[in-house]
């Protein structure tokens, strides 16, 4: 595909409900982000993979939150017992290398809604 | 440490009127710098990127930015807005060594509004 997909695109789920959130970078970028994003304010980053490696995961609120990519390309974030404070979208991106020069390209992001 | 503050969370100009976005940034290393903009129901897209090159920087749909270092500013600006302009636009910090710090600094945002 031209872009970053992620699926699905609206999730509704009950509290205590676990979720999962799909990501398909573009292909062959090696760097891919998770960010939340609250109502009203910017994202806030969660985790990065370096191809399949997770190096940072320090923006991930608590370990109900998990993230992988184990084939260096699509990768998938977890909410497990999911809470009310969890509602956000949640966005991907990737970018072709690793320097934070490089150009974060963005999906359109999954809208959680915890009811 | 980084931090990125965006002096206004709102701004309303008229069509056809020039377009200023101020921020601040801190940071302990040299910095890079980025405005990216989302439009409704949009993905976060790139405007324009500062990777200590040439100071003033320009992007797409004609917006431009000037780093200042002295006044830790890297403000967005436009010579004449148009309507497809309405998105909120977010400054973004992240250092520029080397290392595995990937993180990009968001600032929380601005919404600017375009009238006719």
């Amino acid at each position: 595909g031209a872009g970053v997909s992620q699926s699905p695109r609206y999730k509704v789920a009950k509290r205590g409900q676990d979720v999962a959130l799909r990501c398909d970078p573009i292909s062959g970028h090696v760097s891919l982000f998770w960010y939340q994003q609250a109502l009203g304010q910017g994202p806030e980053f969660l985790t990065y993979f370096q191809n399949e490696a997770q190096l940072d995961k320090s923006g991930l609120p608590s370990d109900r939150f998990f993230a992988e990519r184990p084939e260096g390309s699509v990768s998938t974030l977890k909410i497990q017992r999911t809470q009310q404070e969890d509602s956000a979208v949640y966005l991907c991106a990737s970018s072709l290398a690793a320097s934070s020069y490089n150009e974060q390209f963005f999906g359109p992001g999954t809208r959680l809604t915890v009811l | 440490a980084q931090s990125v503050t965006q002096l206004d969370s709102h701004v309303s100009v008229s069509e056809g009127t020039p377009v200023l976005l101020r921020c601040n940034y801190s940071s302990s290393y040299s910095p890079s710098l980025f405005w990216y903009v989302q439009h409704p129901n949009k993905g976060l897209q790139l405007l324009l990127k500062y990777t200590s090159a040439a100071t003033l920087v320009k992007g797409i749909n004609g917006f431009e930015a000037e780093f200042k270092k002295s006044e830790t500013s890297f403000h967005l600006t436009k010579p004449s807005a148009h309507m497809s302009d309405a998105a909120e636009y977010f400054c973004v910090v992240t250092p520029s060594s080397a290392g595995n710090n990937r993180k990009l600094i968001w600032g929380l945002g601005t919404s600017l509004a375009v009238n006719p």
